[in-house]
């Protein structure tokens, strides 16, 4: 199992401002993840978050828009940049503490988002 | 692609009613099923998981089995509390490397005293 500590764990921003997610882990992990849930819909993943190399992105998500960081093994961010009210969602940190597809992801609280 | 369908919610049952919420995929190859909670204003805990045919899972009164002959993961509850009401969510990964989880959409469960 792992402990995974989000902040914030909601946030009220205006929009054009940005905000940066931190996510940390009690232990060492290789890839970290970034989902965003948007109210009554199921999780979308953003990118993964990969220690020594630039995440990798899904389809229709930008870095311009949500640079991550990954400085560590057991650190990382998700900035939210130039908001809109169409980001307003949660936003979760997720780890695969093992190499295999065998195995659940461990997730953060979240962080809640709105967008004013 | 992969891909995980979930019944829609929200499922309103009265304490100490049965639950079932269907769950049925599509994948190629063999993949590993899972059942995740997620409680208000929290994260997804993993609830149980299989990770071959005819396995079951089960966890906190809560059962699932791997039917690969259906391709369905239901889940089931005999007697549900006013605590379990949360979003439950079916996803399905593949082995072989891959660490990202396919999840259905979710499906709300409500529970009445």
């Amino acid at each position: 199992s792992a402990v995974i500590s989000q902040k914030p764990s909601r946030d009220i921003c205006q929009r054009g401002t940005s905000l940066t997610i931190q996510c940390q882990v009690d232990s060492q992990v290789t890839m970290m993840f970034w989902y965003r849930q948007q109210p009554g819909q199921s999780l979308t993943l953003i990118a993964t978050a990969n220690q020594g190399s630039e995440a990798t992105y899904e389809s229709g998500f930008v870095i311009d828009k949500f640079p991550i960081s990954r400085p560590n093994l057991t650190f990382s961010t998700l900035t939210v940049s130039n908001m809109s009210p169409e980001d307003s969602s949660i936003y979760l940190c997720s780890v695969a503490l093992q190499g295999d597809g065998n195995q659940p992801q461990h997730f953060g609280d979240g962080t809640r988002l709105s967008i004013l | 692609g992969d891909s995980v369908t979930q019944m829609e919610g929200p499922v309103t049952l009265s304490e100490e009613a049965f639950l079932t919420i269907n769950c049925t995929y599509t994948a190629t190859g063999y993949p590993s099923l899972f059942w995740y909670v997620q409680y208000p204003g929290e994260g997804l805990q993993l609830l149980l998981k299989a990770t071959k045919a005819d396995d079951k899972g089960s966890n906190k009164g809560f059962e699932a089995t791997y039917r690969k002959e259906t391709t369905s993961f239901h889940l089931e509850k005999g007697s549900v509390q006013v605590s379990d009401s949360a979003v439950y969510f079916c996803a399905l990964s593949t082995s072989g490397g891959s660490y990202i989880p396919t999840f259905g959409r979710g499906t709300s469960l409500i529970v009445h005293p």
